[in-house]
């Protein structure tokens, strides 16, 4: 399968705790991408970083890329509790599959006042 | 901006009644995507569009399932009969193409009695 696969399934912490989330995929890719969705809503991006890119930093994101070991990490550094979510992981593929997004199945974050 | 619009919201019919989502994209992204939400399953890819014509259609679950692009700007995923197993939260998402950030809509509802 080409969809990338979140760990862990669920995360559960304090507010003003940092909160990982990683991300493994199995084919090589031109992109991965970060999303998050909060309950009964559609997933809204947060970050994009290129097969060539290693590391990217957007307000308190921080996304890692190794392609080596095709996995990827969101940080969520102070976390706060609007930023309890589900976050998914998207690979965008070479090639023929150019074009979609592979989805996984998300990590569920919870952070607690 | 308007972002992507789908209509309805929420939709409950009864088994073996057709169902017609509906999707605006964003204006200028040549890319839109249909995806179908459960909990079973996640987020699955059911077809996307590129320019308006249908380039993956792999993920539609089966016959019942149809999607038309009609133009750029207008989008449309049937289900007839419609079955209980239906019943998830559909979205459609769309994108400049190539694999790069994809918007996604607030998403319908569907409960199929």
């Amino acid at each position: 399968s080409q969809q990338g696969e979140e760990d862990p399934q669920a995360l559960s912490i304090q507010e003003g705790e940092n909160a990982t989330m990683n991300c493994s995929y199995k084919t090589s890719i031109n992109n991965l991408q970060w999303y998050r969705q909060n309950s009964g809503r559609g997933l809204v991006h947060l970050i994009l970083i290129r097969s060539n890119e290693r590391e990217k930093h957007s307000g308190r994101l921080r996304v890692t890329l190794d392609t080596s070991k095709k996995s990827s990490s969101l940080l969520i550094t102070a976390s706060r509790a609007a930023d309890t979510a589900s976050y998914f992981c998207a690979t965008a593929g070479r090639g023929s599959t150019l074009g979609r997004l592979y989805f996984g199945r998300g990590t569920q974050l919870t952070v607690w006042p | 901006d308007a972002g992507v619009i789908q209509s309805p919201r929420h939709e409950v019919t009864e088994m073996g009644q057709e169902v017609t989502l509906r999707c605006k994209p964003i204006s200028g992204h040549n890319s839109l995507f249909w995806y179908r939400q459960t909990m079973m399953r996640g987020l699955e890819l059911l077809i996307y569009f590129n320019n308006n014509v249908p380039i993956d259609d792999s993920g539609m679950p089966e016959d019942r399932f149809s999607a038309k692009m009609p133009n750029a700007s207008f989008s449309t995923l049937k289900i007839q009969p419609s079955e209980p197993r239906d019943s998830a939260v559909y979205f459609c998402a769309s994108s400049t193409g190539g694999g790069e950030t994809q918007y996604f809509g607030p998403g319908t509802r569907l409960l199929v009695l």
